[in-house]
């Protein structure tokens, strides 16, 4: 059974400080990675991808993987109050792009 | 301009009732999903639908009936609803899913009472 796996949280960093979360997943296969944000009683939406090892920008989010190790990261710099929300890492396996295995979610609270 | 669009957003039934989900995407992907999440807020793949076909069937009940028209609308039937299907249902649909990943359409709380 393909997994992702994440720390369930919650996460809890002050205002402006960077908040790190990480997910391992056991798909060697699996060529690219996905972040999404999840406010409560919302959907997820999509904040960053990453395809090659090493560390991607956007803003103030990084995003960081690891294929040897297996490991995604995703950092936020200058967190904000509105940053508060589930995080969710996410793996299309290989097998054609159809099927993509969510982690549980990392809870991240900012508290201001 | 809703991207993803489903319908409805609750729905609040009996047991042993049957319903059915709508879900359209105007963005021009080929490949449409069901996806359920759960009260620890798991999300786990249902369906994956290519052009129209079924690609992945993820040893959902077979009460649960996926339905695609066309590559744009994904709808969701399901028979003899139980409480235990009591969730979010999410439709999502990409394009090249590896380089862009997934847009989400709103969601439709079912609960089963």
């Amino acid at each position: 059974q393909k997994e992702v796996e994440q720390n369930s949280g919650p996460l809890s960093v002050p205002e402006g400080a960077i908040a790190s979360l990480n997910c391992t997943y056991s798909d060697r296969g699996s060529q690219s990675f996905f972040w999404y944000r999840q406010y409560s009683g919302k959907s997820p939406e999509l904040i960053m991808s990453i395809y090659s090892n090493g560390d991607k920008e956007d803003g103030r989010f990084t995003a960081q993987l690891n294929k040897a190790s297996q490991y995604v990261s995703l950092l936020i710099r200058d967190s904000q109050p509105s940053d508060s929300a589930t995080y969710l890492c996410a793996a299309p396996l290989n097998t054609g792009g159809f099927k993509t295995i969510f982690g549980a979610g990392t809870r991240l609270f900012v508290k201001a | 301009d809703t991207a993803v669009s489903q319908t409805p957003k609750y729905l609040v039934t009996q047991m042993g009732n049957d319903k059915s989900i709508k879900c359209e995407q105007n963005l021009g992907h080929d490949t449409m999903y069901w996806y359920k999440q759960d009260s620890k807020k798991f999300l786990k793949i249902m369906f994956s639908y290519n052009n129209k076909e079924l690609i992945i069937n993820e040893t959902v009940p077979n009460r649960f009936s996926p339905k695609s028209p066309d590559k744009a609308h994904l709808n969701l039937h399901i028979n003899s609803l139980e409480l235990g299907d009591s969730a979010v249902y999410f439709c999502a649909s990409s394009q090249a899913i590896r380089d862009y990943g997934y847009t989400f359409g709103s969601g439709t709380r079912l609960t089963v009472v």
